[in-house]
């Protein structure tokens, strides 16, 4: 089956740049999505189709892809960024719908 | 600006089968694509499943055996069951409204289900 790989953690200073990758092999055909999640709320869609960002998401939060491994970047980190990020795509043949396995961002 | 408001039983028992429903207020529920996704406690997101525009529904392969959803257009509400259940589906299961196939835009406020003798 299909799988994307995420690192369990990620830590970064306030105002630093924090990248967070996500692999698979079917992130060649298939784009890729990007959420925040935060204890007690529902999941926020952060990027969509591998770099798109939705309205009200700021610029400072971007997402790029290469092969087989997307990233997402947020750049000047800040307290509030501190969360889960989970990527998402969907098998190579486009069947069903896969996330990877989550990272959680640490602001120290 | 729509909103998705979920509701189901919490508590279930093992072989049990599950019924959460999911109404959708304030915009048009034809033609989107709407979809179920779980998070068992302390673990990643799960996709569950979601049916689309046209009603066809997809679900993902280790569940599709127990899963069915379906969509009544008529209250702007659709639907998940899930059968045999085991404490492995003990989780917060949310509904979703997708941007696309694959993105989810928007989502419901999260049903926690636990499975427990």
């Amino acid at each position: 089956s299909s799988e994307l790989t995420q690192p369990p953690s990620v830590s970064v200073s306030p105002g630093q740049t924090a990248s967070i990758t996500c692999s698979g092999d079917s992130l060649a055909n298939q784009y890729s999505y990007w959420y925040q999640h935060k204890p007690g709320q529902a999941p926020l869609l952060v990027i969509y189709k591998d770099s798109e960002r939705p309205s009200g998401i700021p610029e400072r939060i971007s997402g790029s892809s290469s092969g087989t491994t997307v990233t997402l970047t947020i750049s000047g980190v800040q307290t509030e960024d501190e969360a889960d990020y989970y990527c998402q795509s969907a098998d190579s043949i486009g069947s069903y719908v896969i996330f990877g396995g989550g990272s959680r961002l640490t602001v120290l | 600006q729509v909103q998705l408001q979920q509701w189901g039983a919490g508590l279930l028992k093992p072989s049990e089968t599950l019924s959460l429903t999911c109404n959708v207020y304030g915009g048009s529920f034809s033609g989107g694509y709407w979809s179920w996704i779980r998070q068992p406690p302390g673990k990643g997101l799960q996709w569950i499943g979601e049916v689309s525009p046209d009603g066809n529904t997809d679900y993902y392969p280790s569940l599709k055996n127990r899963v069915t959803i379906s969509v009544d257009t008529s209250k702007n509400q659709f639907s998940l069951k899930l059968s045999s259940l085991t404490a492995a589906d003990t989780a917060v299961y949310y509904c979703a409204r997708g941007l696309d196939w694959i993105g989810v835009l928007q989502w419901g406020q999260g049903t926690l289900v636990t499975v427990s003798s």
